[in-house]
């Protein structure tokens, strides 16, 4: 499973407030990557990253920022949390640079925005 | 850019009966092809992929997946499904020579098998 832990798993909020998810991996690889799922929509890239403090926006960005201080660790934030961001995330990683490579998935953090 | 379509949200299949999950995807560029499956409350994971070769790739758990390119598609498909198929499938692109590995992915197809 490549090491990848998730926290929290379940949370829920009220719209507005701001909240933080955090991945984290035991095996440093260098590409790490949040996205989102939605029933019919089936995952979008939400965030990438390519290595410490270096990250770029995927196709779902708008109201997410992420912040990577550390190789272990990606954290992705909603500044302030709408309904619509009400979904289940997923980190995943990259166990290597080039399209070929497979991505690894976290458990998921289930989000519900009140 | 590159989109993928599942033509079907939900498959109903009988315990030994077989199951086709049909993937489709638009690309102005070269692309890999990738199936990963979900079971019930987990992450993905990756089931099969085509890079290049033969254009049938095997799972070890007896799924299959052709590339086709004149029609754009990478059906997904086993002989005889198991209770413990039961699951979502996302199809999944990657463009061969965008940097950063990154995905994108159909709808996603759940298959609920029957005994």
């Amino acid at each position: 499973d490549a090491g990848i832990t998730q926290s929290p798993r379940h949370k829920v909020t009220e719209t507005g407030t701001p909240v933080t998810l955090r991945c984290h991996q035991t095996e440093n690889h260098r590409y790490m990557y949040w996205y989102r799922q939605d029933p019919g929509h089936g995952l979008r890239l939400i965030h990438y990253s390519y290595g410490v403090k270096d990250t770029d926006k995927g196709e779902v960005s708008d109201g997410y920022s992420v912040s990577r201080s550390k190789t272990e660790d990606f954290l992705l934030t909603l500044e302030s949390a709408t309904s619509s961001q009400t979904s289940v995330y997923f980190c995943a990683i990259s166990v290597g640079m080039t399209s070929t490579d497979t991505q690894y998935f976290g458990p998921g953090t289930r989000l519900t925005v009140l | 850019a590159q989109s993928v379509t599942q033509l079907d949200s939900q498959v109903p299949v009988f315990e030994e009966a077989p199951v086709e999950l049909r993937c489709n995807y638009s690309s102005s560029v070269s692309v890999y092809l990738f199936w990963y499956v979900q079971y019930p409350n987990q992450g993905l994971q990756l089931l099969l992929k085509y890079l290049s070769g033969s254009t049938l790739v095997e799972s070890i758990n007896g799924f299959e997946a052709e590339f086709n390119k004149s029609q754009t598609s990478f059906h997904l498909r086993k002989p005889s499904v198991h209770i413990s198929d039961t699951a979502e499938y996302f199809c999944a692109v990657s463009d061969h020579k965008a940097a950063g590995n990154k995905l994108t992915f159909g709808g996603g197809t759940r298959v609920l098998v029957k005994p």
